[in-house]
């Protein structure tokens, strides 16, 4: 059973453009959403995360949208660059758990083009 | 220093082997972690270590023994793997178990059962 669901599987954005990722979940009890970017060969690194009661988070160029009522959350990526070309998944931890909960969304491959 | 290191990078072995996998961290985190992760899909916990004590072993198959020596080391070893066993395994590490603080990856060991 897929506890977060996340879409697209594949991505493909203009460089310059807006990539979004969309991850929507069902259980409650997570109170805590990171946003893991895995370059090939390397391992997941947190891009950034936002906790529910908080419907948007931004750092530099990465934006989290939250909508708590609809159980959906979402990554922007403004300005897209090359470099930004990864597998990016988005995550969910339980309430009074840590790391050790970390549930992963199935993970989007984003390529930005020239 | 906020990295943690996998040795080897890369890992071929007969499904008759005895081989281990070693992890380094440096950061005085607590919790360190053995995941499992296939082509095109998000890692999967296998093990969690506590304060070097084994607290949550996600029903891995005993040919996969986990060890913690001491807070810094985490090593998995292996013995009768089978092909299907094939995977990247990656290490990480946090502050603590329910610590949502980030959990840093290390680059993982590309490991082939032949």
């Amino acid at each position: 059973q897929q506890q977060v669901k996340q879409s697209p599987q594949s991505l493909i954005v203009q460089k310059g453009g807006i990539s979004i990722i969309n991850c929507a979940y069902e259980n409650t009890a997570f109170d805590y959403f990171p946003w893991y970017q895995q370059f090939p060969g390397k391992g997941p690194a947190l891009l950034i995360a936002i906790r529910p009661d908080v419907s948007e988070k931004k750092e530099g160029r990465f934006t989290i949208s939250f909508n708590k009522s609809a159980k959906q959350f979402s990554l922007h990526i403004m300005d897209s660059q090359p470099g930004d070309s990864a597998t990016y998944f988005c995550a969910a931890i339980r309430a009074n758990f840590g790391n050790e909960k970390l549930t992963f969304g199935t993970g989007t491959r984003l390529t930005i083009i020239p | 220093d906020t990295e943690v290191t996998q040795t080897p990078k890369h890992l071929v072995m007969g499904m008759t082997n005895k081989k281990s996998l070693k992890c380094e961290q440096h950061m005085g985190h607590r919790a360190m972690y053995w995941y499992k992760q296939k082509a095109k899909k998000p890692p999967e916990l296998m093990f969690v270590y506590s304060y070097e004590k084994l607290s949550i072993n996600e029903s891995v198959p005993s040919r996969f023994s986990p060890e913690c020596p001491n807070s810094s080391l985490l090593n998995l070893h292996l013995h009768a793997l089978q092909p299907e066993d094939s995977a990247l395994y990656l290490c990480a590490s946090s502050q603590g178990v329910g610590s949502k603080t980030e959990a840093f990856f290390g680059q993982g060991t590309r490991l082939t059962v032949v």
